[in-house]
């Protein structure tokens, strides 16, 4: 089983959805959550880190835990086209840090 | 200003070839990574250094070996290159922790 799994799409929505991406993870050491946005053939930039369980709001996204669940969310309100990228969940327990394998989003216009 | 930079952008060489991979940052961040990107988009990180020395060394093949001669560079050096090492190779930085971390563009390697 992979420390973290990730479902990789495509997912295809239109502009002004609420777009919901997901992890899954086995590690109950992970502690801190982030998820990066990577557009094509460039570097990964983070979006968001939370640490633990919560939400974490910035702008039009929101990272949700749920530790007991082994479980994380990243929603995108208001989606736009210029939201279209990878998105890639990724996990720390120290030492250890893991990338789920990406979901690729389109906002069509 | 670039804050994360590798070169070159693309190298394209044949099999049992040495290359070399260049990093540098300007973020005055204390830990760099090289990461491996596959075809199929998957992010495994092979090294991570802080302050120079090596904290983490992920199961990659001795033919790989980074080289950091300040804490502002880490070089990734390649030995004997194979088909199988074609990928995006990423470099990171962060100041404190593995959570906050800068990504450069990355270097496509195509193994012929």
């Amino acid at each position: 089983q992979k420390e973290v799994e990730q479902d990789p799409g495509p997912l295809s929505v239109p502009e002004g959805a609420i777009v919901s991406l997901n992890c899954t993870y086995s590690n109950s050491a992970f502690q801190y959550f982030m998820w990066y946005r990577q557009y094509s053939r460039k570097g990964p930039e983070l979006l968001m880190y939370t640490y633990s369980s919560g939400n974490k709001e910035d702008g039009r996204f929101t990272a949700q835990v749920d530790k007991s669940s082994k479980y994380i969310s990243l929603f995108i309100r208001d989606s736009q086209p210029s939201d279209s990228a990878t998105y890639l969940c990724a996990m720390d327990a120290g030492n250890q840090f893991y990338f789920g394998t990406g979901t690729s989003l389109t906002v069509i216009p | 200003d670039t804050a994360v930079s590798q070169t070159p952008k693309y190298l394209v060489t044949q099999m049992g070839n040495d290359k070399s991979i260049k990093c540098e940052q300007n973020l005055g961040h204390d830990t760099m990574y090289w990461y491996k990107q596959d075809s199929k988009k998957f992010l495994k990180i092979m090294f991570s250094y802080n302050n120079k020395e090596l904290i983490i060394n992920e199961t990659v093949p001795n033919r790989f070996s980074p080289k950091s001669p300040d804490k502002a560079h880490l070089n990734l050096h390649i030995n004997s290159l194979e088909l199988g090492d074609s990928a995006v190779y990423f470099c990171a930085s962060s100041r404190d922790s593995f959570y906050e971390q800068y990504f450069g563009p990355g270097t496509r390697l195509t193994v012929t």
